[in-house]
């Protein structure tokens, strides 16, 4: 167990839909990293928050934004669902910010679109 | 274009056989981080190398990084059925956010 959570484990939902993933980081962690999990793309970063702020940002499509909240538990909103988004959403965590930075992973949102 | 190659994509061994999994790039990198997950799961960090050349041991698991810094191997001796999972290498350039290879996915036969 990392220790880091995520909710829900699995979401089924329609195209065209939107969906909220969450995520609670291991306690005394400030960053959070999503991250977006296909056969085909492997393990793409999306996008980083480091104690409320925005730190980092990668191949996140403009339909997709999240945010960190003062608790420091984690929101991804994806809008507007495509056939393509299906995949396995990652949450990890880390104490400090930076690549070197060593992350703790979530179980992940296995999120299917029909 | 994936900027880190990983080799086999797919490996099916008999338990006690040794392997050797690959992870290339033509861009150097400062570390790289080898993680394992298992189905279900998320990716669990197994080992970071940071010197060109170092070798790091982790009990059956040998991990080399090479001299160049771009390029990194991980050999599992007498595998058993438990390290079946996918092997994902992630590199770490400066700040920028890890960038992970697509794995190599190992499926161990008892």
């Amino acid at each position: 167990d990392s220790g880091v959570t995520q909710t829900p484990k699995h979401l089924i939902t329609a195209t065209g839909q939107r969906v909220t993933l969450r995520c609670s980081p291991r306690s005394g962690d400030l960053s959070v990293y999503w991250y977006q999990q296909s056969l085909d793309q492997g393990l793409q970063f999306l996008i980083q928050y480091y104690n409320g702020e925005e730190r980092a940002k990668g191949n996140i499509l403009e339909r997709f934004s999240a945010q960190q909240f003062p608790d420091l538990h984690s929101e991804l909103n994806l809008s507007s669902l495509e056939l393509g988004d299906s995949a396995l959403y990652f949450c990890a965590s880390s104490v400090q910010t930076g690549a070197k930075a060593e992350q703790y992973f979530g179980p992940g949102t296995r999120l299917t679109v029909t | 274009t994936q900027l880190l190659e990983q080799s086999p994509q797919f490996l099916s061994i008999q338990e006690g056989e040794n392997l050797t999994v690959y992870c290339n790039s033509s861009s150097v990198f400062s570390s790289l981080q080898w993680y394992r997950q298992e189905p279900g799961e998320g990716p669990v960090l197994l080992v970071t190398v940071v010197t060109g050349g170092e070798v790091k041991k982790l009990k059956r698991l040998t991990f080399q990084f090479g001299d160049a810094r771009k390029d990194s191997s991980l050999h599992i001796t007498a595998a058993q059925t438990g390290d079946t999972g996918l092997y994902l290498c992630a590199g770490v350039r400066g700040n920028t956010p890890l960038v992970f290879g697509k794995g190599t996915r190992l499926s161990v036969i008892a």
